[in-house]
């Protein structure tokens, strides 16, 4: 099976940096994926990273080490719109294994 | 917008009841996933489709079906509701087989009374 460990609640300043960590335990691993979703949304996705390292979209990185079974979503610069649920999500591998496990969400809060 | 539709936006209805759920992909999307996000479990995976068939299943009880037809659309059948199943229904869909970049759509918020 798969199990995704997040923290349930993050709270930070506007326009600073917080940090939303993953560690994962799966039977395969294609990939760890960051999904957003406001309260009352859909969640949208963020960012993928299949390989070890660092992937930077504008304001949001997200990081990875296969290693380590771990990921963290960065959010820099951050603006009292980014205060929603992440959630981290890992694509199993083998066959037929297409769909997504996400972890339980971490509610990040922004205060002036 | 993330361009995939689904109907209804809100459910209400009695248990024991049967629903149906509509979803729309995105023009030229051929895979479709559900997912039920409920306050204690999260959001799970239910099932998938690819261009009409079905390609993975997840934690989908036995009373509940689905299916994707020749348009790509697809509806996801819930029979003999009880009060746990009430939830927010996903649906998502991408270009691809096996692929991390879902969209979304808005969602269909089942409460059973």
């Amino acid at each position: 099976g798969q199990s995704l460990e997040q923290p349930s609640e993050v709270t930070a300043v506007e326009g600073a940096i917080v940090q939303i960590n993953c560690t994962y335990q799966t039977s395969g691993f294609y990939g760890l994926s960051w999904y957003q979703q406001h309260d009352g949304g859909a969640p949208t996705f963020l960012s993928y990273n299949a390989l070890d390292g660092l992937e930077e979209t504008g304001r949001f990185s997200s990081f990875l080490s296969r290693s380590d079974s771990y990921g963290y979503l960065l959010l820099q610069e951050l603006q009292m719109k980014d205060s929603a649920s992440y959630f981290c999500a890992v694509n199993p591998s083998g066959a037929g294994s297409y769909q997504l496990t996400f972890g339980k969400g971490t509610k990040l809060s922004v205060i002036p | 917008d993330s361009g995939v539709t689904q109907t209804p936006k809100h459910l209400i209805t009695a248990t024991g009841q049967r629903v149906t759920l509509r979803c729309s992909p995105r023009s030229g999307d051929l895979s479709v996933y559900w997912y039920q996000q409920s306050l204690d479990q999260g959001l799970q995976f239910l099932i998938q489709y690819y261009n009409g068939e079905e390609r993975a299943k997840g934690n989908i009880l036995e009373r509940f079906s689905a299916q994707q037809f020749p348009d790509l659309h697809s509806e996801l059948n819930l029979s003999s509701l009880e009060l746990g199943d009430s939830a927010l229904y996903f649906c998502a869909s991408s270009v691809e087989l096996a692929n991390n970049e879902q969209f979304f759509g808005p969602g269909t918020r089942l409460t059973v009374l």
